[in-house]
């Protein structure tokens, strides 16, 4: 079956730091991969996702890059500020009726 | 705006009581899906709906009921059964369910559900 698996958190930085979330995956076939962000007390939202391979998700200043040789898609943002910190999820669709969720990985960033 | 309301925000049961919390959607999607999510954890799905009047268990239904009565409404009905209902709980949406599906799910902002 599908799976995908996330670093372990929580992730802390000071603010304009450089951040990178792991996130690698096994899927059949060839799925659409996401990333989700979750604030505190409410529900997820769509950060941004890639539909095939070489494709780059973007939004908001953090990026990833759907890298099928690595079964990878890491999460990037070149200068993180307080607004930030939140719940980080990566997911898939495709190759299975429902969609597969990470274990979400915490981000904490201080001024 | 489209998108999916939640209700109610917080929710008391007491022991031996059903509760049931709402989920509507007004983005004319098909699938519905109901999820747990317990403090530091990830999302665990309880059922799943790919069309009016079907719907299917996930990987935890024990003690959860549901309908899907009408494409825009799927309640969850957490049961004298569920020994352990405390927990917050999202509803989501998506254009589709299938095997091949690249549509994100939208959720809602989620229900907190405590024990008396």
């Amino acid at each position: 079956g599908n799976s995908v698996t996330q670093m372990e958190g929580p992730v802390t930085l000071s603010e304009e730091a450089f951040l990178t979330i792991n996130c690698t995956y096994t899927a059949t076939g060839y799925p659409s991969l996401f990333w989700y962000v979750q604030y505190p007390g409410e529900g997820l939202q769509l950060l941004l996702k890639a539909t095939k391979a070489d494709d780059k998700g973007s939004n908001k200043g953090f990026e990833a890059t759907y890298r099928k040789e690595t079964t990878s898609f890491h999460l990037e943002k070149g200068s993180v500020q307080v607004s930030d910190s939140a719940v980080y999820f990566c997911a898939l669709t495709g190759g299975s009726y429902i969609p597969t969720f990470g274990r979400g990985t915490s981000l904490i960033v201080h001024p | 705006d489209g998108g999916i309301t939640q209700s109610p925000k917080y929710l008391f049961r007491k022991e031996g009581q059903n509760v049931t919390l709402s989920c509507e959607q007004n983005l004319n999607h098909d699938a519905m899906y109901w999820y747990r999510q317990d403090p530091g954890q990830g999302l665990r799905l309880i059922y799943y709906s790919q069309i009016v009047n079907d719907f299917q268990k996930g990987d935890i239904a024990e003690g959860y009921s549901v309908s899907r009565e009408k494409k825009e409404s799927f309640p969850l009905t957490v049961t004298s059964a569920q020994k352990n209902p405390t927990a917050f709980y999202l509803c989501a949406s998506s254009m589709e369910l299938s095997w091949q599906s690249n549509q994100p799910q939208h959720f809602g902002d989620g229900t907190r559900l405590s024990i008396l």
